[in-house]
């Protein structure tokens, strides 16, 4: 079975500073891998996804992420964050081929300081 | 394009009671997920439904259960309602394959008294 681990359940970080938040995950099969953001009594929106080519993955509100097949991790990083980042944050993978069951990590609560 | 939704959004419900929530996908959608949100366990799969046919299941009592309809609108019934099953409620719709965006609603809030 798939899993995922978050390794960080809450990153403080100064306005305009760079941020990275960490997943690594676990499977015997193939997976596609999800950025998921979801802002106080919202649902989730999706930040950018990783199901094949290149390795470095750019998505919305200047959010990127990293795939390391060998580290087993894609981590989401952001140059310089605002104030409007403040959300929580979901790794998430499914399984190729399967059908829509997305396993989450524990989630990342990213706070920004002025 | 509308997007997901979700009715009723909040629900206040007590011990031993049923509850069914709905859930609109979003237009030409086959594909209606439904996930619940905890504090202490997070967001766990509930279950799956794709053209009428449940496709997958999560790790749920059988208490937990749902239907699709022939307009892919989808419904999730809880009986028997207990104080953990206070949650948020997220159903997310997607065209069916395994790599596509799964869109989410923003959740039906459950409190159980």
């Amino acid at each position: 079975a798939q899993s995922v681990t978050q390794l960080d359940s809450q990153v403080p970080v100064f306005e305009e500073a760079p941020v990275e938040l960490r997943c690594n995950y676990s499977s015997s099969v193939s997976v596609y891998l999800f950025w998921y953001v979801q802002y106080p009594n919202q649902g989730l929106q999706l930040l950018l996804k990783y199901l094949s080519g290149s390795t470095l993955v750019k998505g919305i509100n200047g959010f990127e992420a990293e795939f390391n097949k060998s580290q087993t991790s894609f981590h989401l990083r952001k140059p310089s964050v605002h104030i409007s980042d403040t959300a929580e944050y979901f790794c998430a993978v499914v399984v190729i081929q399967g059908a829509q069951k997305l396993v989450f990590g524990q989630g990342t609560r990213l706070t920004i300081n002025p | 394009k509308a997007g997901v939704t979700q009715t009723p959004r909040y629900l206040i419900k007590t011990r031993g009671q049923q509850v069914t929530l709905s859930c609109s996908p979003i237009s030409g959608h086959r594909s209606v997920s439904w996930y619940q949100q905890t504090p202490g366990q997070g967001l766990q799969f509930l279950f799956e439904y794709f053209s009428e046919t449940q496709r997958n299941k999560g790790n749920f009592p059988g208490r937990f259960s749902g239907r699709q309809f022939s307009n892919s609108r989808s419904e999730m019934n809880v009986s028997t309602l207990e104080l953990g099953d206070s949650a948020l409620y997220l159903c997310a719709s997607s065209l069916g394959g395994s790599g596509h965006e799964q869109f989410f609603g923003p959740g039906t809030r459950l409190t159980v008294l």
